[in-house]
């Protein structure tokens, strides 16, 4: 347990719904990252908070994808009108800047079927 | 644009073996490399950290050397056990936290009891 919680572990939708991931980061951590792994793939970035502050998010995928960190504490990632090409596994990770500098922790990830 | 890739992508060895594991990348602007171990399934266990002022890093059995001129990277493990089995991954920063993690595609380790 790396002290990167995320939830839910899985998530079943139909094509067409949305849904909403969370991630909570190591407490003092003030980065947090999200990946999207596919099958056989190594993880792909798709956007990075500095404490509130979205300061990367040109790799979102897509319009629809969104992510929020609304008080520099957790941090939900939304996928709208979902297709089955978004099913994956979502990855969250934090780190502190300044110690051990950028090192990334892991989250467990959220397994997305869309069937 | 960083590109990383991992060689073998897979791999299979008796226990007991030492054995090395391989990452090469195109930007020599590396800031971090990162291995970490995924077990199916799972999410990423961080294994070993190489800071840009770094050359190597030894935890337990697993040592990883970077050597940013040649833009390759090395997880060598010492007297493997069927509990390393797992997919390692390397991963390069180019941004000193400030980014994503490049990831290549994995190593799949088998280590046969």
């Amino acid at each position: 347990d790396t002290g990167v919680s995320q939830d839910p572990r899985h998530k079943i939708t139909k094509r067409g719904q949305n849904v909403t991931f969370r991630c909570d980061p190591i407490s003092e951590h003030n980065r947090l990252y999200w990946y999207r792994q596919t099958l056989g793939q190594g993880p792909e970035f798709l956007t990075y908070f500095q404490n509130e502050a979205q300061l990367e998010k040109s790799r979102l995928l897509s319009d629809r994808f969104s992510a929020e960190r609304p008080k520099g504490s957790f941090s939900t990632l939304e996928i709208q009108r979902t297709e089955q090409g978004d099913s994956a596994m979502y990855l969250c990770a934090s780190s502190l800047r300044g110690s051990r500098q950028g090192e990334q922790y892991f989250g467990p990830g959220t397994r997305l079927t869309v069937t | 644009k960083q590109e990383v890739t991992q060689i073998p992508a897979a791999l299979s060895v008796p226990e007991g073996e030492n054995l090395v594991l391989n990452c090469s990348f195109t930007d020599s602007a590396i800031y971090n490399l990162q291995w970490f171990r995924q077990d199916p399934g799972k999410g990423l266990t961080s294994l070993l950290l190489i800071q840009s002022s770094q050359r190597e890093q030894t935890s337990g059995r697993l040592n990883a050397s970077l050597d940013k001129s040649s833009g390759r990277s090395t997880l060598y493990i010492a007297a493997s056990q069927p509990g390393d089995s797992a997919t390692y991954l390397c991963a390069g920063d180019s941004g000193g936290g400030a980014d994503g993690l490049t990831f290549g595609k994995g190593t799949h380790l088998i280590i046969q009891p």
